[in-house]
């Protein structure tokens, strides 16, 4: 089974700044096969990428997604304030895994 | 549009069964693969299984094997999730979820979640 472990755990910052989530894999994740997620409290989760940059539809371009192999990250250039939210990642390329989600909060 | 509705909350006992429904629309059904994730309250997201709604094969995770079964019923377009044997620890809400397209294994669409309580 592919892990995927996300750090840090829970980030706090203000809006405007900008944030780069980590998503490492304890094997190589082929083809790139790699997905983000955002989930709000009481919400089902949202696709944001696929292909580990792929944007999904309707999702913002101050949202980027990159990496390769075992090292992923995800980078929100100028938070804004529905950014607030639990990021996970996910990889497909070996069955299916999620990371243990990393929580952006309001500083 | 995509939608992906699935059944009201349920109250089960430990040891019972509880199959949850999800029905999609908006699409043809059996293009594509629908997955199945469950959420423990303040917990992580965890993948369940998947099935192929056009030949209806399943792929199950280790965990869940014993006691976990998918189905679906074509011409009505749902998708089925039962599971079995119930403990206390299978608590949680159910997402039903399509995939971005076929053998693109990223959730695109989800359905709005089952909460599933298992309490004696």
């Amino acid at each position: 089974e592919i892990v995927l472990t996300q750090s840090p755990g829970t980030l706090s910052l203000s809006p405007g700044e900008r944030v780069t989530l980590s998503c490492r894999a304890s094997q190589s994740v082929s083809g790139r096969q790699l997905a983000w997620y955002q989930q709000k409290p009481g919400q089902a989760p949202r696709l944001l990428f696929h292909g580990a940059s792929s944007r999904a539809t309707g999702i913002p371009d101050r949202f980027s997604g990159s990496g390769s192999g075992t090292d992923f990250t995800l980078t929100i250039s100028r938070l804004e304030p529905e950014d607030f939210a639990v990021y996970y990642c996910q990889q497909y390329s070996r069955s299916y895994t999620f990371g243990q989600g990393t929580r952006l909060e309001i500083k | 549009q995509v939608q992906l509705v699935q059944s009201g909350a349920e109250v089960k006992k430990p040891g019972a069964s509880v199959k949850v429904s999800c029905k999609a629309s908006g699409y043809t059904f059996a293009n594509y693969y629908i997955h199945w994730v469950r959420q423990a309250p303040g917990l992580g997201l965890e993948w369940m299984g998947i099935i192929n709604c056009g030949g209806g094969d399943t792929t199950y995770s280790q965990k869940f094997q014993d006691r976990l079964t998918m189905t679906r019923d074509t011409p009505t377009g749902t998708v089925y999730m039962e599971l079995s044997s119930l403990r206390s620890e299978d608590t949680a809400v159910y997402y039903c979820a399509r995939e971005v397209a076929l053998g693109v294994g990223a959730m695109s669409f989800w359905g709005q979640g089952t909460l599933v309580t298992v309490s004696s």
